[in-house]
């Protein structure tokens, strides 16, 4: 059991390239989210999902893209990096139960210059 | 549309001194609530949470919250800090009907002196 699991790390980009953010986790939870921790800052909500094939906007869902297409992964897409995407990114997910428990990522440091 | 508010940016406490962070949640109906503790570099760690039931939670590290539903406000306490408890605290709250949306506050960095 892994958890949830962030990859890459740390990402250096060029302005108007593109990537995806991969997001997994191995404990069969419907709701999966996407937020994004400026220097200095809380989290944003960018994304978030409550189960497989539905996705919805957060708080600052421009210049992403995400999918749902299995319970597992929850990728996010950047589709034109800018520099204001300079950010620190995490994914989380929870079962939605009763005995609800959150799961964060380590997180993604990405750079934009 | 739910929003939590954490009104202290930065505190600074003397260690072994009490402590009280301040969280105030914007919801209709009681929501699920958190507190998550980041030290510099680091992800997010869970301190406690509140479902239902028992409005004074207890969590790790000593800390513990009191959920007011006349006040919306769930306010995170310690009695005693100690220097390793410098980080930032987010409060956080999930809608327990409907919009299934984890919303953070701010944060509120913690300081301790000597």
């Amino acid at each position: 059991n892994a958890g949830v699991t962030q990859t890459p790390k740390f990402r250096i980009l060029k302005i108007g390239q593109s990537m995806t953010l991969q997001c997994a986790q191995d404990m069969n939870h419907n709701y999966m989210y996407w937020y994004r921790q400026d220097p200095g800052m809380g989290l944003k909500l960018i994304y978030y999902s409550v189960g497989a094939g539905i996705t919805d906007k957060g708080e600052v869902p421009n210049g992403y893209n995400v999918s749902r297409s299995t319970t597992e992964d929850f990728p996010l897409r950047l589709e034109l990096a800018a520099p204001s995407q300079t950010s620190v990114y995490f994914c989380a997910s929870r079962s939605g139960d009763n005995a609800d428990t959150i799961y964060f990522g380590e997180g993604s440091w990405l750079t934009v210059v | 549309a739910q929003s939590v508010t954490q009104p202290d940016i930065h505190i600074t406490v003397s260690e072994g001194a009490s402590l009280e962070l301040r969280c105030n949640y914007s919801y209709g109906a009681t929501p699920y609530l958190f507190w998550y503790v980041q030290s510099p570099g680091q992800g997010l760690q869970l301190l406690l949470k509140y479902f239902s039931g028992d409005t004074l939670v207890q969590g790790i590290k000593g800390f513990e919250a009191e959920f007011k539903r006349s006040q919306s406000s769930f306010n995170l306490r310690k009695p005693s800090v100690h220097w390793s408890d410098a980080a930032e605290y987010f409060c956080a709250v999930i809608s327990n009907f409907g919009n299934e949306k984890l919303t953070f506050g701010t944060g509120t960095r913690l300081t301790i002196i000597p």
